[in-house]
C-alpha cells in the first residue's frame, strides 16, 4: 500500500462545478503539499499546509492531521483548472517527499 | 520565491548518447533536486544537488548514469547518460529555501526527453 493515496484518480466535471480531490496518507508528516502539474509536465505548487485550511481564489486546501486526510477543492471549475493535481508529503521520519499518483482532473466548457 | 528555469524543454534523443539539462534559478536556494517522472507514474526522487560536492544519489539511481553537477547555489546540470527507451521521461529540477524539504517547493517547467 503506497504511504499517500489520492482519490480519485481521473475526474471529469463541466465548467462551474465544485471539485474535491482527496489525499489520504499513512505516516507522519512535518507539511503537505498540494501541486498542479500542468499537460507540458511544468509543476506549480499551489499550498503548504501543516494544519488547519488555506484559501487561494477559487482554491481551498484542508488537512486533518488526527484522521491524515486532505482535501483539494476548486469552487466555480474552470477548463483552465485541467490538469495533473499532486499530493505530497513531508515525513517526519526522512528528509525526502514522498508523492501520490495524481489526480488527472478534465473540466469540459 | 523563485523561478526555475530549464532547459531543454524536450528532445528526442538517439539510444546510446547522453543529453545534459540544465536548471537556473533566478535566486540563491539552499536545496535543488532532480526528479524523473516516467509516463503514467507520479515522481520519483533522482538525486538532491549539493553545491560544491557529490550529489546524493537515491536507490536505484548512480553516478555513472546520472552525473549532476552544482557549481554554486543558482544553478544545477543532470547528465543523462548512454540513453535507452527506458530513459524516455520528464525530468524535473526542484529547488526548496530551506534546508530540509519542509518549505515551499519550486519546480522548473521539466525537460521531456524521448528516446528512440
Amino acid at each position: 500500500k503506497n504511504e499517500v493515496e489520492q482519490s480519485p484518480q481521473n475526474l471529469t466535471a463541466q465548467e462551474g462545478e465544485f471539485i474535491t480531490i482527496n489525499c489520504s496518507y499513512s505516516v507522519g508528516i512535518s507539511a503537505l503539499h498540494w501541486l498542479q502539474q500542468h499537460p507540458g509536465g511544468g509543476i506549480v505548487s499551489l499550498f503548504m499546509l501543516s494544519s488547519g485550511k488555506k484559501k487561494h481564489g477559487r482554491l481551498i486546501a484542508t488537512i486533518n492531521i488526527q484522521e491524515k486526510h486532505s482535501s483539494l477543492h476548486i469552487t466555480a471549475s474552470h477548463p483552465r483548472d485541467s490538469a495533473v493535481y499532486i499530493c505530497a508529503v513531508d515525513k517526519t521520519s526522512g528528509s525526502r517527499l514522498t508523492f501520490g499518483e495524481g489526480t488527472q482532473l478534465t473540466v469540459n466548457p | 520565491s523563485a523561478v526555475i528555469s530549464q532547459k531543454p524543454s524536450r528532445d528526442i534523443c538517439q539510444r546510446g548518447t547522453s543529453l545534459t539539462i540544465q536548471c537556473q534559478v533566478d535566486s540563491q536556494v539552499t536545496m535543488m533536486f532532480w526528479y524523473r517522472q516516467q509516463p503514467g507514474q507520479s515522481l520519483t526522487l533522482i538525486a538532491t544537488a549539493n553545491q560544491g560536492s557529490e550529489a546524493t544519489y537515491e536507490s536505484g539511481f548512480v553516478i555513472d548514469k546520472f552525473p549532476i553537477s552544482r557549481p554554486n547555489l543558482t544553478f544545477s546540470t543532470l547528465t543523462v547518460s548512454n540513453m535507452s527507451p527506458e530513459d524516455s521521461s520528464i525530468y524535473l529540477c526542484s529547488a526548496t529555501l530551506s534546508r530540509g524539504p519542509t518549505g515551499e517547493l519550486f519546480f522548473g517547467e521539466g525537460s521531456r526527453l524521448t528516446v528512440l
